[in-house]
């Protein structure tokens, strides 16, 4: 069965980090791009992140270019991010998924980050 | 910067159909933009419907369809049935590695 898990969530206070995890089984995680899309309360989804099979391409959207990384370890399956720099408007629930043909094919159950003092 | 553009609301009758669309604020929507959409009801995690235009997820029924509609992208319900009723997302790849949502269409059967 293909899944995606997720991990990491906390609550953090506002200039913390964190990182978040997805681990992946059931398909070729190498062979595959994958994202992170994250979803305030109440809000819509909005992408975050993208890389590429082998990790050497990485995409931000503009909102948290500078502050996330993303990164992957293709021997654990397993997709990260390194979350620098939150603010309160990082607040979500953060899922990674599966691209395929530039759309994303499977979803997690989702990982919640809360940041707040 | 291009906002891609979803109805806030909709409603159909249940056996009825409904089209819904995904725009751009300036432009028009083609194959180029890998359009996908996906459906999510309160509290669960986003289900993948439509990739690349039109190629349905495994397991999506064959009443959820793609296509591209004049200047934009559509998903097309047919016989809608009462679990039809959620939130719907498409989202659309920009190019440069940079992909962007939809606010969401906010779907009722009734």
């Amino acid at each position: 069965e293909v899944q995606l898990v997720e991990s990491g969530g906390d609550l953090v206070q506002p200039g913390g980090s964190l990182r978040l995890s997805c681990a992946a089984s059931g398909f070729t995680f190498s062979t595959y791009w994958m994202h992170w899309v994250r979803q305030a309360p109440g809000k819509g989804l909005v992408w975050v992140s993208r890389i590429n099979s082998d990790a050497r391409s990485t995409n931000y959207a503009d909102s948290v270019k500078g502050r996330f990384t993303i990164s992957r370890d293709n021997a654990k399956n397993t997709l990260y991010l390194q979350m620098n720099s939150l603010r309160a408007e990082d607040t979500a629930v953060y899922y990674c998924a599966r691209d395929t043909a530039y759309g994303m094919s499977v979803w997690g159950q989702g990982t919640t980050v809360t940041v707040s003092s | 910067q291009t906002v891609v553009t979803q109805e806030p609301s909709f409603s159909v009758s249940p056996g009825g159909t409904v089209t819904l669309t995904c725009g751009l604020s300036s432009g028009s929507v083609s194959t180029s933009y890998y359009p996908s959409w996906y459906q999510q009801s309160p509290g669960q995690a986003p289900r993948t419907l439509i990739y690349s235009t039109n190629t349905r997820s495994s397991g999506v029924p064959d009443r959820f369809s793609g296509s591209i509609l004049g200047n934009k992208a559509a998903l097309t319900i047919t016989g809608a049935q009462a679990d039809d009723e959620s939130d719907y997302y498409c989202v659309l790849y920009m190019g440069s590695g940079i992909w962007v949502f939809g606010g969401g269409t906010k779907l009722t059967v009734l």
